[in-house]
């Protein structure tokens, strides 16, 4: 059974504060990595995309992966209120046919950014 | 910015009943997936479907599931006798290319009654 695990929060910052949000997977052949957004009774919104091992910049957000240790993570540098939501984790095995679209999610975590 | 289209963005049925949920994928998207959210569980992966056919599909989409491209604009899912356990915000997603990122839709709610 594949999983993907995040501690599901909530997660409170104060505005400006540094978000740390974390996740962990089981499958070590996973390929590729990436983090959604989803405010209440919204869809997902794609934050970031990680393929590789390492840090991945894009603004005020960051993403960090270690294949080794089966890990993922999510920076957010200079939180704001309009950032709280939930921040869905997400693996794909990779593969043909489209199959990199066949996310895996975790059931997220919720950051409150307070003002 | 073209986006994924679905209708309804409600739908209520009789537990029994056949519904249809309808998707609009961005017109040059190849790739296009159905996922589920039951209300405060995960995005659960139902279906994923290329060149015209289903390239897999996961434990939930059982026989009472398919999904049909009738068109070449329309991506819809038909649930042929909803369960109770069927309510849930049920989402379209495509993409261009194998790699590239998905676009989800804004998703239709089934409430099964």
């Amino acid at each position: 059974q594949k999983e993907v695990e995040q501690n599901s929060g909530p997660l409170s910052v104060p505005e400006g504060a540094i978000a740390s949000l974390n996740c962990t997977y089981s499958d070590r052949v996973s390929q590729s990595f990436f983090w959604y957004r989803q405010y209440s009774g919204k869809s997902p919104e794609l934050i970031m995309s990680i393929y590789s091992n390492g840090d991945k910049e894009d603004g005020r957000f960051t993403a960090q992966l270690n294949k080794a240790s089966q890990y993922v993570s999510l920076l957010i540098r200079d939180s704001q209120p309009s950032d709280s939501a939930t921040y869905l984790c997400a693996v794909t095995l990779g593969g043909r046919g489209g199959s990199q679209g066949n996310l895996i999610f975790g059931k997220g975590t919720k950051l409150s950014v307070k003002p | 910015e073209p986006e994924v289209t679905q209708t309804p963005s409600h739908q209520v049925t009789q537990m029994g009943q056949e519904v249809i949920l309808r998707c609009v994928p961005i017109s040059n998207h190849l790739y296009f997936y159905w996922y589920r959210q039951i209300l405060g569980q995960k995005v659960e992966f139902l279906v994923s479907f290329y060149n015209n056919e289903i390239s897999e599909k996961s434990e939930i989409f059982d026989d009472q599931f398919s999904v049909e491209r009738p068109d070449g604009s329309n991506f819809t899912l038909k649930i042929r006798s909803t369960k109770l356990e069927d309510s849930a915000m049920y989402f379209c997603a495509s993409c261009g290319q194998e790699s590239s990122p998905l676009h989800f839709g804004n998703g239709t709610r089934l409430t099964v009654t």
